[in-house]
């Protein structure tokens, strides 16, 4: 069956300081990956998203991920976190013919100014 | 800038009631889905449609709810006999294409049911 994973579920960092959160799947064919954003009281929004080509894709608001293949894995990292990245983030899969997405359970990350 | 809007934002209803949860997409796009999250748990989709009829859905996605695109513009879910159980943030969303492309959220429907 699909999965998603997110290892971590709250990660407190101070500003400046380097992301990285953990995301792994499992899906038996072609993959697309995403990771979306949720702020305080907002909708979801898509800050990067795979279908092909470059493994490294890079974001909005300086967010990029590395799609890992032999390791079902696509991080998410932001080299120097500020106070405003301040949300929920979830990791998102979808494959084949199918836009639905598996969503992981999310991270919550809180930055202290 | 489009995006998707959902109302009510915040729904209270009584155990058995039926409730209509309703979207309206981005105009130009084909794909609408809804997808809930009970709090503290993972963002499961329910159901994703096109043409005019449903193209998947969950195992949730069960005889209890039903997805209409009454008009050119709205996109709603019914809960026909709503439980304890079906309390959590609903969410609609809608892309161009089926795959390949990104789905846009709305804000959410809180449901909570008494």
């Amino acid at each position: 069956a699909q999965s998603v994973s997110q290892h971590n579920h709250h990660v407190i960092l101070s500003e400046a300081a380097s992301l990285e959160l953990g995301c792994n799947y499992s899906y038996g064919g072609t993959v697309n990956l995403f990771w979306y954003v949720q702020y305080p009281g907002q909708h979801l929004q898509l800050l990067l998203k795979y279908f092909s080509g470059d493994p490294l894709v890079k974001g909005i608001k300086g967010f990029e991920a590395e799609f890992i293949k032999s390791k079902f894995s696509f991080n998410l990292r932001k080299p120097s976190v500020q106070w405003s990245d301040t949300a929920e983030y979830f990791c998102a899969v979808s494959g084949g013919s199918q836009g639905n997405l598996i969503f992981g359970k999310g991270t919550k990350l809180s930055v202290k100014p | 800038e489009p995006e998707v809007t959902q109302t009510p934002s915040h729904q209270v209803t009584q155990m058995g009631q039926e409730v209509i949860l309703r979207c309206v997409p981005i105009s130009n796009h084909l794909y609408f889905y809804w997808y809930r999250q009970i709090l503290g748990q993972k963002v499961e989709f329910l159901v994703s449609f096109y043409n005019n009829e449903i193209s998947e859905k969950s195992e949730i996605f069960d005889d209890q709810f039903s997805v209409e695109r009454p008009d050119g513009s709205n996109f709603t879910l019914k809960i026909r006999s709503t439980k304890l159980e079906d309390s959590a943030m609903y969410f609609c969303a809608s892309s161009v294409l089926g795959t390949h492309t990104e789905a846009f959220f709305g804000q959410g429907t809180r449901l909570t049911v008494v």
